[in-house]
């Protein structure tokens, strides 16, 4: 079975300035998906960032980019030019790429806290 | 806005109500999905329903009954619940494969029990 891990329960970042979330993962299999969510306090889970384990070149979304590492089972969330609005609970999530491997679901990290400091 | 839409957003119950959770999405998605969620804790999978049938059910008590009425409703029937069950219940939808998997989330329901 595969687990997900976020060592960091929580990181604090100045607004403007860049923090980086990490997130390791233990799987066997070769092709996966991985995924950063992000879950302010109205609750909803919002996706973030993806990234197929087939692509060599590391997922961006505007301020938010990754660091794939998949020999080392690495994941890491850069955050960029921080905003008050990206304070929030910031979870990393593996999916497998059967559907017959694993179902539709998706394995979740222990989560991190952002904390946005004006 | 949230393209998953879920009511209510919250409910107060006792143990020996009878209570329905709805979910609706209109996105063509064929895979929906049940979490339930503690505080600082992330979502635990409870259901997957695929193409209207249940394909996963991760060992949830029978106090909670499912429903997948059609392609875009999904329901979640609470029956005698217990107050270790008061938790931000979630649902999200999804395509079953390519490009589509990402689950898309909705808000969530806050339950209670009394």
């Amino acid at each position: 079975a595969q687990t997900v891990t976020q060592s960091q329960p929580e990181m604090s970042v100045q607004e403007a300035e860049t923090v980086t979330l990490s997130c390791t993962y233990d799987t066997s299999e070769s092709d996966y998906y991985l995924f950063w969510y992000k879950q302010p306090p109205s609750r909803q889970m919002i996706l973030v960032i993806r990234q197929e384990a087939y692509k060599q070149q590391n997922a961006t979304e505007n301020r938010f980019s990754v660091n794939f590492q998949k020999a080392a089972k690495s994941f890491s969330l850069k955050i960029s030019d921080s905003q008050l609005g990206d304070a929030a609970m910031y979870f990393c999530a593996y999916r497998s790429f059967l559907i017959k491997a694993a179902g539709n679901k998706l394995t979740f990290g222990g989560g991190t806290r952002v904390l946005v400091k004006p | 806005d949230t393209e998953v839409t879920q009511t209510p957003k919250h409910l107060v119950m006792g143990m020996t109500n009878k209570k329905s959770l709805k979910c609706e999405q209109h996105m063509g998605h064929r895979a929906m999905y049940w979490y339930k969620q503690k505080a600082k804790k992330p979502p635990e999978l409870m259901f997957v329903y695929s193409y209207e049938k249940l394909s996963i059910n991760e060992s949830v008590p029978s106090r909670f009954s499912p429903e997948c009425p059609n392609s875009s409703l999904l329901n979640l029937h609470l029956h005698a619940l217990q107050p270790e069950d008061s938790a931000l219940y979630l649902c999200a939808s999804s395509q079953e494969g390519g490009v589509g998997i990402t689950q898309h989330f909705g808000d969530g329901t806050r339950l209670s029990i009394l």
